[in-house]
């Protein structure tokens, strides 16, 4: 199994800081990475693809970089909006997993 | 608009049954394929289960195998998680999720999830 490391695993920022997430794939991914934002009590929700393709309606102020087995998620400038929990998944083999999560909080 | 809304889920005793449901709408479903992810209180999210578009290719986490069953009916936009052998570890919210054909995007559409609570 592909094992996901997510790094941090809690980041305190404020209002316009930018933000980086790391995540290492056990093992070569390719390209075959995404990136998700979550709220309490609300469902995922995708922000990355393919590691680095901005799905449809996100931010630009979010990107995604990297392939292999090292990833970024970058937030250029943090808005009030983008305090919540971020999760990478492999999408390259079975069983897809998840990084452990990134919790960012307001500072 | 695009959607899908799960139910099903509710509090069980250790050894029982349930069985999920997401109905798709919006969008058509039998072009693409679902999963089954679940989220532990407090905890990351963990997948459970992938169904292709025609439910001709299943893969489970080794967590649920020989104990979930995933299935779908095309005709009815509806995909199912038949759960057995329920344990206090399985207690989750479940969220349906769907993936692009190809599974290029990543799963680009959630429900809102279902509570399922194993306890006596």
């Amino acid at each position: 199994d592909i094992q996901m490391t997510q790094s941090p695993s809690t980041l305190s920022a404020s209002v316009g800081d930018r933000v980086t997430i790391t995540c290492r794939a056990s093992q070569s991914i390719s390209s075959w990475l995404a990136w998700y934002q979550q709220k309490p009590g609300k469902a995922p929700k995708l922000l990355i693809y393919k590691a680095s393709s901005l799905e449809s309606g996100v931010p630009s102020r979010f990107s995604g970089s990297g392939s292999g087995t090292e990833f970024t998620l970058t937030i250029s400038s943090l808005q009030p909006d983008d305090f919540a929990t971020y999760y990478c998944q492999q999408y390259n083999s079975f069983p897809l997993t998840f990084g452990g999560g990134t919790k960012v909080e307001i500072k | 608009e695009v959607q899908l809304v799960e139910s099903g889920g509710g509090l069980v005793q250790p050894g029982g049954s349930l069985r999920l449901s997401c109905a798709a709408s919006g969008f058509t479903f039998s072009s693409y394929e679902m999963n089954w992810v679940r989220q532990a209180p407090g905890k990351g999210l963990e997948w459970v289960s992938y169904i292709s578009s025609s439910g001709s290719t299943i893969y489970y986490a080794d967590s649920v195998k020989g104990r979930f069953t995933i299935s779908r009916d095309n005709a009815k936009n509806s995909l199912y998680l038949q759960m057995n052998s329920l344990r206090a570890e399985d207690t989750a919210v479940y969220y349906c999720a769907r993936e692009s054909p190809g599974r290029i995007y990543g799963m680009d559409v959630w429900g809102q999830g279902t509570t399922v609570t194993v306890s006596s």
